[in-house]
Formats: C-alpha cells, sequence, structure tokens
C-alpha cells in the first residue's frame, strides 16, 4: 500500500531563506508527483508537476526534484516571502492520487 | 484557463440529510474524481469515475456515497443520510488521462466545505 509522508510537519522562517521540504512515498512505481498548496480553509493549488520519467522542474522560485527509485522528492523555495505562507502537499499519481500529510509553513517577516 | 469549479462553497445540513455536492470538471477531461479532507487530516481518496462507471473507490465509499454523471457537465457525489463524522471539505478532480506513459495533471476544485449538524 503506497504510503506518502512529508516532512517536517511544520516549519517557521524569517521572510528570504531558502527552504526544502521533503516527500518521501514507499512504492516507485508512481506515473507522476504533484506538489500542491493549500491556504487555510481553501481548495488545492497545483505548483509542479513531475513526470516519472523527469528528474525535476522549475516554476519561478520553485524547484521540484524527483528521485523515482529511493522514492523522494524535494521541493526548492528560493528567497521565501510571506505570501508563500500556507501548507504544502505532495500527491503521487499511481491508479489514483495519494496525498501526503504535508508541510506547514509559515514566513515571517 | 479552464479550471474545476463546485457548488455550493459552503453547505450546513442536519444529520440524516440527503445532500448533493456539485461539480463541473474541465471539458475535455475524461477522469473525474471526489476527495475529502476532515478538518486538520490528509487529503482522502474518495472514488474515481472514467467512462459513466466508477473505476475504483475507497473504503470510506460505502453504500451512502453515490456519484453521478447525469448530463455531458455534471459530476455529483450524493451522500444519502449525513453523520456528523461526514463533515469535511470535498474536493472535486479531474484529468485528461491517466496511467502509461505518462500521467496527467490533476486539476481540483476550490472544494465544497459540507458541515452536519
Amino acid at each position: 500500500k503506497q504510503e506518502v509522508t512529508q516532512i517536517p510537519a511544520a516549519l517557521s522562517v524569517p521572510e528570504g531563506e531558502n527552504l526544502v521540504l521533503n516527500c518521501s512515498f514507499t512504492d516507485s512505481a508512481i506515473y507522476n508527483l504533484q506538489w500542491f498548496r493549500q491556504d487555510p480553509g481553501k481548495g488545492l493549488t497545483s505548483l509542479l508537476l513531475i513526470q516519472s520519467s523527469q528528474r525535476e522542474q522549475t516554476s519561478g522560485r520553485l524547484n521540484a526534484s524527483l528521485d523515482k527509485s529511493s522514492g523522494r522528492s524535494t521541493l526548492y523555495i528560493a528567497a521565501s516571502q510571506p505570501g508563500d505562507s500556507a501548507t504544502y502537499l505532495c500527491a503521487v499519481l499511481t491508479d489514483k492520487l495519494i496525498f501526503g500529510t504535508g508541510t506547514r509553513l509559515q514566513v515571517f517577516p | 484557463e479552464p479550471e474545476v469549479t463546485q457548488t455550493p462553497s459552503h453547505q450546513v445540513t442536519q444529520m440524516g440529510q440527503e445532500v448533493i455536492l456539485r461539480c463541473v470538471p474541465i471539458s475535455n477531461h475524461l477522469y473525474f474524481y471526489w476527495y475529502r479532507q476532515i478538518l486538520g487530516q490528509k487529503v482522502e481518496f474518495l472514488v474515481s469515475f472514467y467512462n459513466n462507471e466508477i473505476s475504483e473507490k475507497s473504503e470510506i465509499f460505502d453504500d451512502q456515497f453515490s456519484v453521478e454523471r447525469p448530463d455531458g457537465s455534471n459530476f455529483t457525489l450524493k451522500i444519502r443520510s449525513t453523520k456528523l463524522e461526514d463533515s469535511a471539505m470535498y474536493f472535486c478532480a479531474s484529468s485528461l488521462e491517466q496511467g502509461f506513459p505518462l500521467g496527467a495533471e490533476a486539476f481540483f476544485g476550490q472544494g465544497t466545505r459540507l458541515t452536519v449538524v
């Protein structure tokens, strides 16, 4: 059974820091991995999608990497801003999306 | 940009009542999903739907739940007799295709917050 875990569960940093959020999954037989952002009480906004054949994807200050064989993905946020404060979720696609536990990020001025 | 829309954004219902949550997936998508998130917990898979039938459902999706695609645009989740523990945010999602050789991106709606009192 696929399990997706995210570390750390919560993170509080000053503005400007570069951040690394971690995601691990137990079964490497995935089609892709998506990173989402969720603001409190709100929906899921897709940030990045990495296909199983890819190693990384970049969008602006965000960079996500995937090491399928070791069951790991990282989301790198460069020069963090208070507006980045949210919960970040990773999800792997097998026959359905399976979500991780989330990392709650707070960036303070 | 195409998006998945869900209505209502918030619904309050009494225990034992039936509720229908509505979703309009992206028009050319083929796969449809419902997920739920109980406050403070993980996003959980409920059901996937393809070619007018359920392709997979979780153990959460018991006989109280049903899904339907009544026309070419809507995708609904019905809970027949709501319980307090059904209170959650319910998300609809759609994607173009799934599986080998490429997994398609899933697009999520903004969710319906269901409160059962």
